[in-house]
């Protein structure tokens, strides 16, 4: 089966760094997904982790530790638009699956 | 059209009522995916096609469920007898490649079904 958990909700203050956890229990992996997602929108890519370590975006990085079964999002000097919904998904057996999402507000 | 494109993009229906969702992938896309949102809840997977292969319909919740990809672009996703608790937003991805490798997948807009 899968199980990915991420928090809920988060808030956090613009220009600040915020770090938003997810962990999985799957029965495959070939990689990790974080989406976002603003309100009545579509989810759309922020980055993709496989192999464990670092990788860095923009202001997004993402974390990956494939033995703790453990990932992080990043986000640096928040903006105002970065508030919305962080979508953690694990790529198993041909499907995509995803955590119910952490709501971020950023707050002035 | 540039991205993946879903209608309608609202669908208000009487329970009991069979309803038909459309999605069209981004071109050349061979792996098309469902999957339904309720309110306050993740994304869950409801089938998955690549080319011509038999489609993964283990995500779809009840039989009144069904979806088809025509010529391996087009899909339609139609539900049987609504119920009230099928009421949420439909999304529809596309990718270019499959089998456990890199697969960003690139979403439609939705379909919010609502059923009354």
């Amino acid at each position: 089966g899968q199980n990915i958990d991420q928090p809920t909700e988060m808030t956090a203050t613009e220009g600040a760094i915020v770090q938003i956890n997810c962990t999985y229990q799957t029965s495959g992996f070939n990689g990790l997904f974080w989406y976002q997602q603003h309100a009545g929108e579509a989810p759309t890519f922020l980055s993709y982790n496989v192999l464990d370590g670092l990788e860095e975006k923009g202001r997004f990085s993402s974390f990956l530790s494939r033995s703790k079964g453990y990932s992080y999002l990043l986000l640096k000097e928040l903006q105002m638009k970065d508030s919305a919904s962080y979508l953690c998904a694990v790529w198993g057996s041909y499907q995509l699956t995803f955590g119910k999402g952490t709501k971020l507000s950023v707050i002035p | 059209g540039a991205g993946v494109s879903q209608s309608p993009s609202n669908k208000v229906t009487e329970k009991g009522k069979d309803v038909e969702l459309r999605c069209d992938p981004i071109s050349g896309h061979t792996a098309l995916y469902w999957y339904r949102q309720s309110l306050g809840q993740g994304l869950e997977f409801l089938i998955y096609f690549q080319g011509n292969s038999a489609p993964d319909k283990s995500g779809l919740p009840s039989d009144r469920f069904s979806a088809e990809r025509t010529g391996g672009s087009v899909s339609t996703l139609t539900i049987q007898r609504t119920q009230q608790e099928d009421s949420a937003v439909y999304l529809c991805a596309s990718s270019s490649l499959a089998g456990g490798k890199y697969n960003e997948q690139f979403f439609g807009p939705g379909t919010r079904l609502t059923v009354l």
